[in-house]
């Protein structure tokens, strides 16, 4: 089965701080993954973009990693600030057309 | 700016009123999209459309119609709303398509309720 399952369900730091958020995904034939942030009341906003051949990817203070090996991918996040506080969002893509697997999200919480 | 506009952003129906749900993009893109968020799951496809022409079923378009207007235009139809609709949709656009190294743009939303 299609699945993406992403860890944990919540999250919350102290500003400043780093964190990681995790994903497994479990399927095939993989194309690419990527990662969303979404802020409340907002739409999904792409943060990176990793085909199966690229370990790791980074836009800014978030850096994606890849192994495709163990179908994992994380999302690091560095210095978090309190604009970091949204729910993020990993999305595995089949090599058809309509197959976007979407994963639940993990919602992180940055406090002062 | 450029990107995706969806309207309204709020709508409540009563059980069995129909809506349409608008949705235009001005990037040019061919593919189009319908999805709804629903708490603690996923994103799921309602419907697509590849290009200006064709529309396909996702994963649950059940209760549901849409429209390709126009390159620009894509429609999400209610036509008896149920309180399983309940829900935030949310209108894409994508070019040349998902195999690409582009990602989704996404609209903002419309969060409908149905009582």
């Amino acid at each position: 089965k299609n699945q993406v399952e992403q860890s944990p369900q919540s999250l919350i730091i102290l500003e400043g701080k780093n964190c990681t958020l995790q994903c497994n995904y479990t399927v095939s034939p993989f194309s690419n993954l990527r990662w969303y942030k979404q802020d409340t009341g907002r739409g999904p906003v792409s943060l990176t973009i990793m085909t199966f051949s690229e370990n790791t990817k980074s836009n800014g203070r978030y850096t994606a990693t890849l192994d495709a090996d163990t179908k994992q991918s994380s999302l690091h996040i560095t210095a978090s600030q309190l604009s970091d506080s949204a729910s993020y969002i990993c999305v595995a893509l089949k090599t058809s057309y309509d197959k976007v697997i979407f994963g639940p999200g993990t919602s992180l919480s940055v406090i002062p | 700016n450029a990107g995706v506009t969806q309207t309204p952003k709020f709508q409540v129906l009563k059980t069995g009123q129909s809506m349409t749900l608008q949705c235009a993009q001005d990037m040019n893109h061919n593919s189009m999209y319908w999805y709804r968020q629903d708490p603690g799951m996923g994103l799921r496809l309602i419907y697509y459309s590849a290009s200006e022409g064709t529309t396909d079923k996702g994963e649950v378009p059940n209760g549901y119609n849409v429209s390709r207007l126009n390159k620009r235009e894509f429609s999400l139809r209610l036509e008896s709303a149920a309180p399983s609709q309940t829900s935030v949709y949310f209108c894409a656009s994508s070019d040349p398509g998902l195999q690409s190294g582009y990602g989704y743009t996404f609209g903002s939303g419309t969060r409908l309720t149905v009582v």
